[in-house]
């Protein structure tokens, strides 16, 4: 256990559906991360938050909306989402922003259908 | 824009082989380099880090290597194992604070 925590750990859902990925990590860090990776293809970042707020967006469609209630906690809020959207969703935290070191979730795999 | 490029993509050894995998990236600029493994439908656990300054880590039969100027970082596995079957990804952290990925070198040691 890396100590970030995510939740589902498998998510099918239809294309109008609307469904939350949930992170939680238990290592006192203050920044936290939302990662993409589809089949053959790097890692992309897709959102940052430091102390809750967040700073970085990676031109990330509004079909992904990003919540951070406290520096514990992360969610990703899916609506509308289309099926080359599927992928594993990775959390990740760091004690700060400069991702000094990583600690990664064991993420959602995501199929839209 | 920085860019990451692993090679080999995939990679199939015998028991006990050494090996090395090679990550190369366009931008020199860049604060530290980290080593990570990923297990399949697994996140990623970080094996290494190497700072700017530095020229290689060891852990166990792990060494990373950092050739700054040249854009290239190598990791070398001794004595492999199956239990070393898994992806394994570089990442280099930009000056701009961003970690940006290679695709990674599959890796499967045969016993």
């Amino acid at each position: 256990e890396t100590g970030v925590t995510q939740t589902p750990r498998h998510l099918v859902m239809g294309m109008t559906n609307k469904k939350s990925l949930k992170c939680e990590q238990h290592l006192g860090h203050n920044a936290m991360y939302w990662y993409k990776q589809s089949a053959k293809k790097p890692l992309e970042l897709m959102f940052v938050y430091n102390f809750k707020e967040q700073t970085e967006n990676n031109s990330v469609p509004s079909r992904f909306s990003p919540e951070c209630p406290n520096s514990s906690h992360l969610f990703l809020h899916l609506h509308t989402l289309q099926p080359e959207d599927s992928a594993l969703y990775l959390c990740a935290s760091s004690q700060g922003q400069n991702a000094e070191k990583l600690f990664f979730g064991s993420g959602t795999q995501l199929s839209v259908l | 824009k920085q860019e990451v490029t692993q090679i080999p993509a995939a990679l199939s050894v015998p028991e006990g082989e050494n090996l090395v995998l090679n990550c190369s990236f366009t931008d020199s600029a860049i604060y530290n380099l980290q080593w990570f493994r990923q297990d399949p439908g697994k996140g990623l656990t970080s094996l290494l880090l190497i700072q700017s300054s530095q020229r290689e880590q060891t852990s166990g039969r792990l060494n990373a290597s950092l050739d700054k100027s040249s854009g290239r970082s190598t990791l070398y596995i001794a004595a492999s194992q199956p239990g070393d079957s898994a992806t394994y990804l570089c990442a280099p952290l930009s000056n701009t604070g961003k970690l940006i990925f290679g695709q990674g070198t599959t890796l499967q040691v045969k016993p």
